[in-house]
């Protein structure tokens, strides 16, 4: 079973940061928040995954909370191409071969010009 | 980061054939794929994952025997569904992992299948 609640759907203006939260509030110590996106008929693609410290890549930036209970994916410069839907996983960093990733129903985002 | 392909990306057979859908990590070794099937505006449910070399290990629910999957060498595993009926129309998306990182975990395009 999915482990996260996301809205279901946001909208975001172009050029605009968009927001996307997450909570996880029983998230154990070893597991690690993923997050991923689906633009529409494509297969998801990997974006940034965290474990307690806020972590930032060329597509966004990923901040958790002290507690580790919620996290937020922030895409900064919102453009036409991220609208998708986002999934954010908890997985845990078990034994290699027989972890796996679970998703949830996602947030659908919609940037709008 | 690393490419996963399928092939074909789209099918469409009768009721009662077979079709083998095919996943190939193109620029490194997968030790584990992932299997998942996706419906019309739900999200991926992950139908089995396999080894290199081992059985696939199937979620609940998921019929082994309809759903074949072999994962030959590192960069090869197939799906193939056995006696295909309307009902098993779905995107069916693969996944791979390697040994080169363990974080991340790249998808193929999908697989568009559709039973007549």
């Amino acid at each position: 079973d999915a482990k996260t609640t996301q809205p279901t759907s946001m909208d975001c203006a172009e050029g605009r940061a968009a927001n996307l939260p997450c909570n996880h509030s029983t998230i154990s110590g070893n597991e690690y928040v993923y997050w991923y996106r689906q633009i529409h008929s494509q297969g998801p693609q990997y974006i940034i995954h965290g474990l307690k410290n806020n972590e930032t890549n060329e597509m966004a930036s990923l901040i958790i909370t002290e507690d580790r209970k919620s996290s937020t994916l922030i895409l900064p410069h919102a453009t036409l191409r991220d609208t998708a839907v986002y999934y954010c996983i908890v997985r845990a960093r078990e034994a290699y071969n027989t972890d796996k990733l679970i998703f949830g129903t996602g947030t659908r985002l919609q940037v709008f010009p | 980061g690393a490419v996963v392909s399928q092939h074909p990306s789209r099918v469409i057979c009768k009721s009662g054939t077979s079709v083998k859908i095919e996943c190939r990590s193109l620029d490194f070794q997968a030790t584990t794929m992932f299997w998942y099937r996706q419906f019309p505006k739900k999200s991926l449910m992950l139908m089995a994952t396999s080894n290199e070399g081992s059985k696939a290990t199937y979620e609940q629910g998921v019929e082994k025997d309809k759903f074949l999957i072999n994962h030959a060498s590192l960069t090869l595993s197939t799906l193939t569904v056995t006696s295909a009926h309307p009902e098993d129309s779905s995107f069916y998306i693969c996944s791979a992992r390697g040994v080169m990182g363990y974080n991340e975990q790249f998808f193929g395009p999908g697989t568009r299948l559709t039973v007549l």
